[in-house]
């Protein structure tokens, strides 16, 4: 079945850098997007950006442009999100999720989120 | 910084109908599809409703989604013990060109 494993937690300084993974079982890795989305403690969901891991290339919120960065390993099946100049805010539980096929022309409001890793707990904390 | 508006909380006793509103705008809910994600504390969200009122296979039909205008809705009729949980409506937004997620609604069965 179709499934994503992502790191364990994670407990970094602020100012730090953090990466993420994410490794896909089940499909063809290259062959549908992966999000990243992120929830801080008591709070919503927030979207931080996609990666096509067949091409690499990226998109990135604006909120996150500038500090979050994500790569993949196509030999190993795994996405990362690396998020630097971390805050206190910054604190939060990180989602990597399958998105639509990596095809050329993806409408974006026709797709959605599915399925989620299990989530990874980065805490910012001196 | 959630861009769709949710109530935080609604009740029902089990096999009541509960209705959980989103409230959008023209750049996200009224030019596009929405999305109900259904999280139980502790785990991973999983997609409830995709594009307004679609069900994904395995999603009992107790659940259903509408949209008119700039505002959605998530109905589930019969309510269950195992629908106590945290619900999310989501879109694309065009001014952003990126996907927003509602505030979120802590549903509880009596």
């Amino acid at each position: 079945q179709v499934q994503l494993v992502q790191s364990g937690a994670e407990v970094e300084k602020p100012g730090a850098s953090v990466k993420v993974s994410c490794q896909a079982s089940g499909y063809t890795f290259t062959g549908y997007y992966i999000h990243w989305v992120r929830q801080a403690p008591g709070h919503g969901l927030e979207w931080m950006g996609w990666i096509n891991p067949n091409s690499g290339d990226t998109n990135y919120a604006q909120k996150f442009q500038g500090r979050v960065t994500m790569t993949r390993d196509t030999s190993i099946t795994t996405a990362y999100m690396e998020l630097s100049r971390l805050r206190s805010d910054d604190t939060a539980v990180y989602y990597c999720a399958r998105g639509p096929k990596a095809v050329s022309g993806v409408v974006w409001a026709y797709n959605w989120f599915d399925p989620w890793g299990q989530g990874t707990l980065v805490t910012v904390s001196s | 910084q959630s861009v769709l508006t949710q109530p935080p909380s609604a009740s029902g006793t089990p096999g009541q109908r509960v209705t959980i509103s989103c409230s959008g705008s023209s750049s996200n809910i009224g030019s596009n599809y929405v999305y109900w994600y259904q999280q139980v504390p502790g785990t991973a969200p999983k997609v409830l409703i995709y594009r307004n009122n679609e069900r994904p296979s395995g999603v009992p039909d107790r659940f259903s989604g509408s949209k008119s205008g700039t505002s959605a809705s998530l109905a589930i009729s019969g309510l269950r013990s195992e629908d106590e949980a945290d619900y999310y409506c989501a879109a694309w937004d065009d001014s952003l060109s990126g996907y927003v997620f509602g505030t979120g609604t802590e549903v509880t069965v009596l």
